[in-house]
């Protein structure tokens, strides 16, 4: 079976660091996804990892362990415009779909 | 930038009408896919399409569903005779290849409205 959990919410200050977290149970793995999603719009790759440790790009930092089934979204120096839903989104089996967690609506208070 | 464009934004239409929606990925990409996401919900996969034929599809692409590359470049999603629970948000993306490396882009979505 397919299963993607995500916190639902989480709130943060501006200029803080938050850690957004995604465990998963999969049929198969063949790399873990990150995307943003602002309300009423697509989603815009964020990051990505296949194998296991730290991915950093910028501001954002995506880990992944694979014999836990986890995957965590770093976001440092947060600024409002992050307010978004962050959705960890893992590719089963061999280049096809995406199978999307529930997402996690992130607010950034000033 | 490339990216995905998708037509119409908005789309309203009459419970048991046909519906056509239009995509067109980006130009040099060769994997086409169709999502949906019912508002409040996560996204969900409904098809995958590559040299012009369906390589998976997920439980909710049922036969009133269908794809088509009708030339070369636009890619659609037609339903035959919508049900109000078709009413969703549905993202047409693209991909260059399916190894792990490769990201989807996603298009801005075509609003469903079945009343």
């Amino acid at each position: 079976g397919q299963n993607i959990d995500q916190p639902t919410e989480m709130t943060a200050t501006e200029g803080a660091i938050v850690q957004i977290n995604c465990t998963y149970q999969t049929s198969g793995f063949n790399g873990l996804f990150w995307y943003q999603q602002h309300a009423g719009e697509a989603p815009t790759f964020l990051s990505y990892n296949v194998l296991d440790g730290l991915e950093e790009k910028g501001r954002f930092s995506s880990f992944l362990s694979r014999s836990k089934g986890y995957s965590y979204l770093l976001l440092k120096e947060l600024q409002m415009k992050d307010s978004a839903s962050y959705l960890c989104a893992v590719r089963d089996n061999y280049g096809q779909n995406f199978v999307f967690g529930p997402g996690t609506r992130l607010s950034v208070l000033p | 930038e490339p990216e995905v464009t998708q037509t119409p934004s908005h789309q309203v239409t009459q419970m048991g009408q046909e519906v056509i929606l239009r995509c067109v990925p980006i130009s040099n990409h060769l994997y086409f896919y169709w999502y949906r996401q019912i508002l409040g919900q996560k996204v969900e996969f409904l098809v995958s399409f590559y040299n012009n034929e369906i390589s998976e599809k997920s439980e909710i692409f049922d036969d009133q569903f269908s794809v088509e590359r009708p030339d070369g470049s636009n890619f659609t999603l037609k339903i035959r005779s919508t049900k109000l629970e078709d009413s969703a948000m549905y993202f047409c993306a693209s991909s260059e290849g399916t190894g792990s490396i490769y990201e989807q882009y996603f298009g801005p979505g075509t609003r469903l409205t079945v009343t």
